[in-house]
């Protein structure tokens, strides 16, 4: 069974600082895609970043990033200059590309404060 | 493009009693999921659709909860009867069978409080 760990509960950043977040899954799956998803208070889970397993170079989309290293099987994510709207919960999640339709898997969650 | 769309947002109910929650997916999409997330955790599959068909089910409480997916489209989930434990966000969420895509799109969720 495919597992995704967050191994940090909480973390912290200063406004305009860049601060990044860490994910580890385990799959034997060699096709897959990996996403970051921000969860404010409100509940609604908003895709961030998505990086498919096939593709060698890091995704980006605006000031977010993320280093994905397929053979550690590690995937974090790198917010830079933070703003205040940033602070959430982000979860990281796994999908497998299965013919018969893919389970998405997902963290337990980092809840990121940004502080003025 | 409208986005899932989810109903009641919340509900509050006493334990035993039964509630039903209502998800309408994004037009194509062929996957549905259910998922429960419990405060401060990450969310739970419960249930997932492929068009009308259960794809997986293996960590949805039979004894209690039950879900349908109609032709394919809207999708109910019920509890019956509601323990306390059953209290957290109710999330569904669509796919489409997209090989370039793969991200799943959320509703707002339904907020159970069962007291």
């Amino acid at each position: 069974a495919q597992t995704v760990t967050q191994s940090q509960p909480e973390m912290s950043v200063q406004e305009a600082e860049t601060v990044t977040l860490s994910c580890t899954y385990d799959t034997s799956e060699s096709d897959y895609y990996l996403f970051w998803y921000k969860q404010p208070p409100s509940r609604q889970m908003i895709l961030v970043i998505r990086q498919e397993a096939y593709k060698q170079q890091n995704a980006t989309e605006n000031r977010f990033s993320v280093n994905f290293q397929k053979a550690a099987k590690s995937f974090s994510l790198k917010i830079s200059d933070s703003q205040l709207g940033d602070a959430a919960m982000y979860f990281c999640a796994y999908r497998a590309w299965e013919t018969s339709g893919s389970r998405l898997t997902f963290g337990e969650g980092t809840q990121l404060t940004v502080n003025p | 493009e409208a986005g899932v769309a989810q109903s009641p947002r919340y509900k509050i109910i006493e334990k035993r009693q039964s509630v039903a929650f209502w998800c309408n997916p994004i037009s194509g999409h062929a996957t549905l999921y259910w998922y429960q997330q419990i405060l401060g955790q990450g969310p739970k599959l419960l249930i997932q659709f492929q068009n009308n068909g259960v794809v997986d089910d293996s960590q949805l409480p039979k004894d209690r909860f039950s879900a349908e997916r109609l032709k394919g489209v809207d999708s109910t989930l019920k509890i019956q009867p509601a323990k306390l434990e059953d209290s957290a966000v109710y999330l569904c969420a669509s796919s489409a069978w997209d090989r370039t895509r793969g991200e799943a799109f959320f509703g707002q969720g339904t907020r159970l409080t069962v007291v």
